[in-house]
């Protein structure tokens, strides 16, 4: 079974770059089975997908994010992980670090935990 | 993008009842829909893919329809751990979208 952790800071100022990692444990990220993703949820409010990275290194992030997103892979290890530039308030939200399986339907298997990041001076 | 309504919002319901949660497509989905269970401070849990189909582990009285674009969630039997709220989700098409979520409600 898959395990997913998400770190990184708990608080970022408006205008910087967050930085998460998602460490994956039960299986390698190189895997041909999955695609690794970035899901978020304001405070209170629903969830909206930012985007993923597979294998290959190939990568699709959320048109609504404007490009500001970056996504990456380290496969010594095992983890991968999320840029997201300009940050505003609006920003502020639990992400969770996803499995996302590429069978013929697709779905989001596994979940971490959440980390909250707040943007606030 | 697609975008998927659910409804109700949040319904109130005993241990025991019978409760039905719909979503909604914009468009058509096929039967890309998957359904998702969050309990407050945890995150999502799968429970239903492809609008019917089980996950490995998940109780029976957990089921999943489609007619055309409209999906639901039914819930038989309430068992206190249910009362969660859940979200709809499509992978029909990206970018994946979710439903706003419907929260059940002891009542």
């Amino acid at each position: 079974q898959l395990q997913l952790q998400e770190s990184g800071p708990g608080l970022v100022k408006p205008s910087e770059t967050l930085s998460l990692t998602c460490t994956v444990s039960g299986d390698s990220i190189t895997s041909s089975r999955y695609y690794w993703g970035w899901i978020r949820q304001p405070p209170g409010k629903g969830l909206e997908y930012i985007g993923g990275i597979y294998n290959s290194g190939s990568t699709y992030d959320n048109p609504s994010l404007k490009s500001r997103v970056t996504m990456s892979l380290d496969t010594s290890k095992n983890q991968f992980s999320l840029k997201l530039t300009s940050m505003t308030a609006a920003d502020t939200a639990i992400y969770f670090c996803v499995s996302d399986f590429w069978s013929g339907y697709p779905y989001f298997d596994y979940w971490g935990p959440g980390t909250l990041v707040t943007v606030s001076s | 993008d697609i975008q998927m309504t659910q409804s109700p919002s949040s319904l109130s319901a005993s241990v025991g009842d019978t409760v039905s949660i719909t979503c909604r497509a914009s468009q058509t989905i096929s039967s890309y829909l998957n359904w998702y269970q969050q309990r407050p401070g945890k995150a999502p849990k799968l429970l239903i893919y492809a609008a019917s189909t089980l996950r490995s582990g998940v109780p029976s009285r957990f089921s999943g329809s489609r007619s055309g674009t409209d999906f639901t969630l039914t819930i038989s039997n309430l068992h206190p751990e249910d009362f969660a709220t859940y979200h709809c989700q499509q992978s029909y098409t990206a970018p994946r979208t979710f439903g706003q979520g419907t929260k059940v409600e002891i009542k």
